[in-house]
């Protein structure tokens, strides 16, 4: 099983500013990356798949990179809607897993 | 638009059943694998199954096999996860999701095991 795995857990920050958030995964997932937003009471929502590929409606100042086994989330600049846990997922190898999710505060 | 709406979920005891579906529309249904993900109160996603196109090949995560089942019926656009034996730690809320293409992922149905 391939172990995904999110830092940081929780990430501090302002309105305004730019937050990355990072995913490795324990072996090559490919482009097979993608990544969720959740608020409470909510399915988790898609921003990004295949690493870099915005879901529609998803703002340009969300963009995802990276390759193999390292994989980033950025948010250029922070809105109030964006406070939510993200989490990372790959889609490559069954069991398909996530990571533990980051939470923006 | 591409919609999957499940169903099914409530209440039931310590090794009671029950059965989920998934309606899906706005896409071609009998194209996709689909898979179950359940999401425990306060915890992250795991996925506990997926089936293949025509439902001739089936997988599941290991917490969950022998208990549960996945299954579909193509004619209808319609998936189902049987759920047998259920513990209390099978209380969670169950995802219909598409990962081909743009992922697409329903609203989710609450399962709650508990005596």
């Amino acid at each position: 099983e391939i172990v995904v795995t999110q830092s940081p857990a929780t990430l501090s920050v302002s309105p305004g500013e730019r937050a990355t958030l990072s995913c490795r995964a324990s072996q090559s997932v490919g482009s097979n990356l993608a990544w969720y937003q959740q608020k409470p009471g909510q399915a988790p929502r898609l921003l990004v798949y295949g690493v870099s590929t915005r879901a529609t409606g998803v703002p340009a100042r969300l963009s995802g990179g990276g390759s193999g086994t390292e994989f980033t989330l950025t948010i250029s600049s922070l809105q109030s809607e964006d406070f939510a846990i993200y989490y990372c997922h790959q889609y490559n190898n069954w069991p398909f897993t996530f990571g533990q999710g980051t939470r923006l505060e | 638009e591409v919609q999957l709406v499940e169903s099914g979920g409530g209440l039931v005891q310590p090794g009671g059943s029950l059965r989920l579906s998934c309606a899906a529309s706005g896409f071609t249904f009998s194209s996709y694998w689909m898979y179950w993900v359940r999401q425990a109160p306060g915890k992250g996603l795991t996925c506990v199954s997926r089936i293949n196109s025509d439902g001739s090949i089936t997988t599941y995560a290991d917490s969950v096999k022998g208990r549960f089942t996945i299954s579909r019926d193509n004619a209808k656009n319609t998936l189902h996860l049987q759920l047998n034996s259920l513990r209390a730690e099978d209380t969670a809320m169950f995802y219909c999701v598409r990962f081909g293409g743009s992922p697409t992922w329903g609203q989710g149905t609450m399962v709650t095991v508990s005596s």
